[in-house]
């Protein structure tokens, strides 16, 4: 079991909805990241949150909009999507502050825009 | 622009074969390489390397990372149709900041 956790698995939504991916890890880990996966592609960097600091991909619609509560969670809001963010959607997250350290991935959320 | 190139794009073999995978790239501010997994859902890690020349290992899967020549080989003995999958390089490109990641090989192996 990933120590990573992302509700919902899968998610279908229309073009004019507002919905919510949650992301969770206990490990401590104090960075956090969300990537795109569409299929066939590797993930794309989308934001991460490391340093108590937000950072996005500047290429990122502002349909998309991260927040995070605190060092724990790092949720992704989504508002008037269209059909090509229809994607997989992998949080991670990352020990930092002791060199470098592998990303632990969740399971990730399979979102569907109709 | 952070590049990481992957070949072969997809490779098939029949269990029992060794295959290399490799990985090359060209970043500022190197810091690690990683290799990971991934079948249906999210990728799963294999390695990271930092120091060229140390090879990594793990039961039948090994690597190892050149600095100089800024490229790193993912080797598979003796595959299995469980090894099929997408391998993923990845490379910690700014402190932490961004990984970036390489297309992927498409491994299938037959059985």
């Amino acid at each position: 079991d990933t120590e990573v956790t992302q509700t919902p698995k899968h998610l279908v939504m229309g073009m004019t909805n507002k919905k919510s991916l949650k992301c969770e890890q206990h490990m401590g880990h104090r960075a956090m990241y969300w990537y795109k996966q569409k299929a066939k592609k590797p993930p794309e960097l989308m934001f991460v949150y490391s340093y108590e600091k937000l950072s996005i991909n500047e290429s990122v619609p502002s349909r998309f909009s991260p927040e995070c509560p605190n060092s724990s969670l790092l949720n992704l809001h989504l508002h008037a999507l269209q059909p090509e963010d229809s994607a997989l959607y992998l949080c991670a997250s990352r020990p930092i502050g002791r060199g470098t350290g592998e990303l632990f991935f969740g399971e990730g959320s399979r979102l569907t825009v109709l | 622009e952070d590049k990481v190139v992957q070949s072969p794009l997809s490779l098939v073999v029949h269990e029992g074969d060794t295959v290399t995978l490799n990985c090359s790239y060209e970043v500022t501010n190197f810091r690690s390489l990683l290799w990971y997994k991934q079948e249906k859902k999210a990728p799963t890690f294999l390695f990271m390397l930092t120091s060229s020349g140390i090879e990594k290992k793990s039961g039948r899967l090994s690597s190892i990372l050149d600095k100089k020549e800024l490229f790193s080989i993912l080797n598979i003995t003796a595959t299995q149709t469980g090894d099929s999958a997408v391998y993923l390089c990845a490379v910690d490109a700014n402190y932490g900041q961004n990984f970036v990641f390489g297309p992927g090989t498409r491994l299938s192996v037959l059985p």
